[in-house]
């Protein structure tokens, strides 16, 4: 099966910088690979998504990069707001499994005012 | 629009007992699944579902049961709670297999 890991657990960023969160997957057919973000209490909730057809997709200020041959992708977010405080997961899906999402273990992003 | 209902919030269990926790969603979604999320593990998958009467086994089963008998309401069930079920279990829809939306969560402890 499909075996996710992200870096760093944790993560503490100024107000106002970037922040960058990285994953590795195992399996190169894996084709989609959503990112959630949790706030406390909560359920985690799709952020942004990319496909295995797209080097990189924006969204205001988050962005996701993929590199196939590495088999890793990341997530960007630029001018830090203590809002963006939070878990964030990454996934990978395997389309030919018949399984689900497979998470990687979450990062915990503090954004300091 | 209420999107995935979990119920309850919290639960505390002794070894050994039965429960259920209870996920609705109204979004009239095929698939269904049920995750646990513990410390530094992320959030694994235990069982899931393409759509009524249909279910399979994820990553953690062992332990679990769950049944579709229609397209709203996935539960899960405990059959004898241990010690290493405490976890908080999160219930997710969608109408494809991908863009998964997840409940407010089940905080479960067991004694």
């Amino acid at each position: 099966g499909e075996n996710v890991e992200q870096h760093p657990s944790t993560l503490s960023v100024q107000e106002g910088d970037s922040a960058v969160i990285k994953c590795t997957y195992s399996d190169s057919a894996s084709n989609y690979f959503p990112w959630y973000k949790q706030e406390l209490g909560k359920g985690p909730q799709l952020i942004i998504d990319i496909r295995s057809n797209v080097g990189e997709k924006k969204d205001q200020r988050i962005a996701v990069t993929l590199n196939k041959t590495a088999k890793h992708f990341s997530l960007h977010i630029t001018e830090t707001q203590p809002e963006d405080s939070a878990v964030y997961f990454c996934a990978a899906f395997l389309s030919n499994a018949g399984n689900m999402l497979t998470f990687g273990g979450g990062t915990r992003l503090m954004v300091k005012p | 629009n209420a999107g995935v209902t979990q119920t309850p919030k919290f639960q505390v269990l002794k070894t050994g007992q039965s429960m259920t926790l209870q996920c609705a969603q109204d979004m009239n979604h095929e698939y269904m699944s049920w995750y646990r999320q513990d410390p530094g593990m992320g959030l694994r998958l235990i069982h899931y579902s393409v759509g009524a009467g249909i279910t399979d086994q994820g990553e953690v089963p062992n332990g679990y049961n769950v049944s579709r008998s229609t397209t709203e309401d996935f539960p899960l069930r405990l059959l004898s709670a241990a010690p290493s079920q405490t976890s908080v279990y999160f219930c997710a829809s969608s109408s494809r297999h991908e863009k998964l939306f997840f409940g407010s969560g089940t905080q479960l402890s067991v004694l």
